[in-house]
């Protein structure tokens, strides 16, 4: 049972151009939300996340937006540039007891910026 | 501080063979977390430890696989006998408890990972 789900395996933008990420989750007590960047043959690393009490948080060229009745979340690259290509990962947390940092990470979506 | 350490990078075996990955965690982290990336399934938890006792290891496939965490600075994950659906690239996470309103846990910080193959 998927219960992070990113939806689209690839995407593709031009430079400069904005890029969008999208996630889907099931379980409603996920209450914080990150997005994480993968290069090949290098480990995951944060990029953002956002809490339930929010439905945005920005950081330079990265936003994330919460919709937390539809169970959605997105992340927007504005402008794209070619160092952003790498995979996404999409993650998700319960802070209920026994949840505790436990995070449950989507399939990824593979994001491709020409030149 | 070196971050997450995981070795051998590399892992190539033949199917069968008892195969172990390892990890050492950011010092003061007291979570430790062990995940398989694939294709279909994206990053899995295979299981997560707190102050070196295992909490969930629902994610972990078959009795062939197993974890400990000995101390605070290291972990291994091991396979035995290893099959060649094992192959895959294997992470090691870890995080600390901030406690913090919503946000309890800072984000996992994670290791370069383990890719194996089995043959």
């Amino acid at each position: 049972d998927q219960q992070v789900k990113q939806n689209s395996p690839s995407l593709s933008v031009q430079e400069g151009r904005i890029s969008i990420l999208n996630c889907d989750y099931t379980n409603s007590m996920f209450d914080y939300f990150l997005w994480y960047k993968k290069y090949p043959a290098e480990g995951p690393t944060f990029l953002i996340s956002i809490s339930s009490i929010k439905d945005k948080n920005e950081d330079g060229r990265f936003t994330v937006f919460l919709n937390k009745s539809a169970k959605h979340l997105s992340l927007h690259i504005v402008p794209s540039q070619p160092g952003d290509s790498a995979v996404y990962f999409c993650a998700a947390s319960a802070s209920g007891s026994g949840n505790t940092g436990k995070l449950i990470f989507g399939q990824g979506t593979t994001l491709q910026v020409k030149p | 501080d070196a971050g997450v350490i995981q070795s051998p990078r590399h892992e190539v075996t033949e199917m069968g063979q008892e195969v172990t990955l390892r990890c050492k965690p950011i010092s003061g982290h007291d979570y430790l977390f062990w995940y398989r990336q694939t294709m279909m399934r994206g990053l899995e938890l295979l299981i997560y430890f707190n102050n070196n006792v295992p909490i969930d290891d629902s994610g972990m496939p078959e009795d062939r696989f197993s974890a400990k965490m000995p101390n605070a600075s290291f972990s291994t994950l091991k396979i035995q006998p290893s099959e060649p659906r094992d192959s895959a690239v294997y992470f090691c996470a870890s995080s600390y408890w901030v406690g913090r309103g919503v946000v309890m846990n800072t984000e996992a910080f994670f290791g370069q990972g383990t890719r194996l193959t089995v043959v």
